[in-house]
């Protein structure tokens, strides 16, 4: 059975990075692109950015330029998603999913973070 | 960066009618897009990838149709469990981009 276990709630403070990490078991982590997603209060869902697990490969959406890093640990089929300079723009719940050929689908169960002074 | 543009915003209904959600590309992503439903303090579930192909348990009233930048999500009589928001995805050029969503509330 496939899962996408994600870290905690977090709490920052404007300036402050945080890392969610998504751990997957149940599927051959480095076969599928895992994607970044975030959905901030009352909104729609954002993309952020793309990873290739297998080399490590990332591609950000344009708006998270310099500021998302995005990394892996094969050895323990965990992801990472980085966050610098955060605002109170950035809260948000926060979910990596795995995408794949024939419906292969699979969202982790969210990460809420809160930026607030 | 593909921009897809979903419409209407906003689409009120009854019960037992029919929907038809509206999604564009700013260009081609061939049939890589994908419909979900999502219900408040709930992850996306997936209703149809490829354009058209309905994911594993989706009930045949979901219908996905459309290529290149022009795609629509069809359900053919609303059930009370279909009052949601939807988004539409689209896989291609290692992007993910979603649409604003088109929220189907009640009529």
């Amino acid at each position: 059975q496939v899962h996408l276990v994600q870290s905690g709630a977090e709490v920052k403070k404007p300036g402050a990075s945080m890392k969610v990490s998504c751990r997957a078991s149940g599927y051959n982590f480095d076969r599928y692109f895992l994607h970044w997603v975030r959905q901030a209060p009352g909104q729609g869902l954002e993309w952020m950015g793309i990873f290739n697990p297998s080399g490590g490969r990332t591609s950000p959406a344009q708006k998270f330029l310099g500021r998302l890093i995005l990394t892996r640990d094969t050895s323990t089929s965990t992801a990472y998603m980085e966050l610098t300079s955060l605002t109170s723009d950035d809260t948000a719940v926060y979910w990596c999913a795995t995408f794949g050929p024939r419906g292969f689908d699979y969202w982790g169960q969210g990460t809420l973070l809160t930026v607030s002074s | 960066e593909i921009v897809l543009t979903q419409s209407p915003a906003t689409l009120s209904l009854s019960p037992g009618e029919r929907a038809t959600l509206s999604c564009r590309a700013s260009q081609s992503v061939s049939d890589s897009l994908a419909w979900y439903q999502q219900k408040p303090g709930q992850a996306p579930r997936l209703l149809i990838y490829d354009a058209s192909s309905r994911a594993t348990g989706i009930p045949a009233r979901f219908s996905g149709s459309g290529s290149e930048t022009s795609f629509t999500l069809t359900i053919t009589s609303l059930e009370p469990d279909d009052f949601a928001t939807y988004y539409c995805q689209q896989r291609s050029n290692w992007q993910g981009t979603f649409g604003g969503g088109t929220r189907v509330e009640i009529k």
